[in-house]
């Protein structure tokens, strides 16, 4: 049991290139969360997805976007990446809005 | 608007003390309560949860107190250890949210 998994694990980015985040969980849960926590500071979420094809956005979503296209995997896009892009990204997964497991963290850095 | 802070960016205490560590919310509607701990370069790790219809929760080393009327968590780890030195968020969610909120964080340091 993996718990929550996220690929890749540190990225380096020009600005104006794309990328795409992987999130994989093995538990089943329903909700799926996407984060970004710059050094220092809190979470923010980005988007979520409740179930298996939906999405939303959460409170810093431009510049991302998500698909959840099977129950188990979340992904998040940088369609064009900028400097203010630099950050560490977490995912998270929950049975519901409440108790989220959290990924081990992808480190981007953009250029 | 809602809000979720915590009272001191960096708590400094001696192994083997009780360390406490408090966040304030603003919204009266929450009925969720969460804390995490996050290590240096890892993800944040659930410690322990409180719905708003209990006041207090134990769990190994750890205690969640939440006191309604004046919208007050905090979290007290006993004989506090090396390994206790993170980074804890508190976090909030209200029904019907399908997100939590969470605080900025607080360092506890753990002095040998």
């Amino acid at each position: 049991n993996a718990g929550v998994t996220q690929t890749p694990k540190f990225r380096v980015l020009k600005t104006g290139q794309s990328m795409t985040l992987l999130c994989a969980q093995d538990m089943n849960h329903e909700y799926m969360y996407w984060y970004r926590q710059d050094p220092g500071m809190g979470l923010r979420l980005i988007h979520y997805s409740v179930g298996e094809g939906t999405t939303a956005k959460g409170e810093v979503p431009d510049g991302y976007n998500v698909s959840r296209l099977k129950k188990q995997n979340f992904l998040l896009g940088l369609e064009s990446a900028a400097p203010s892009q630099t950050s560490v990204y977490f995912c998270a997964s929950g049975g519901g809005a409440k108790t989220q497991y959290f990924g081990p963290g992808t480190r981007l850095l953009v250029l | 608007g809602e809000s979720v802070g915590l009272h001191l960016p960096t708590l400094s205490v001696q192994e083997g003390d009780n360390s406490i560590i408090n966040c304030a919310y603003s919204n009266s509607a929450s009925d969720y309560f969460i804390w995490y701990k996050q290590e240096s370069g890892k993800g944040p790790q659930f410690i322990i949860d409180i719905r708003s219809n209990m006041d207090k929760r134990q769990g190994q080393r750890v205690t969640v107190l939440l006191n309604k009327t004046v919208k007050h968590l905090s979290l007290q780890i006993a004989a506090t250890q090396p390994g206790d030195s993170a980074v804890y968020f508190c976090a909030e969610n209200t029904a019907g949210r399908r997100a939590l909120t969470f605080g900025s964080g607080t360092r506890l340091q753990v002095q040998p």
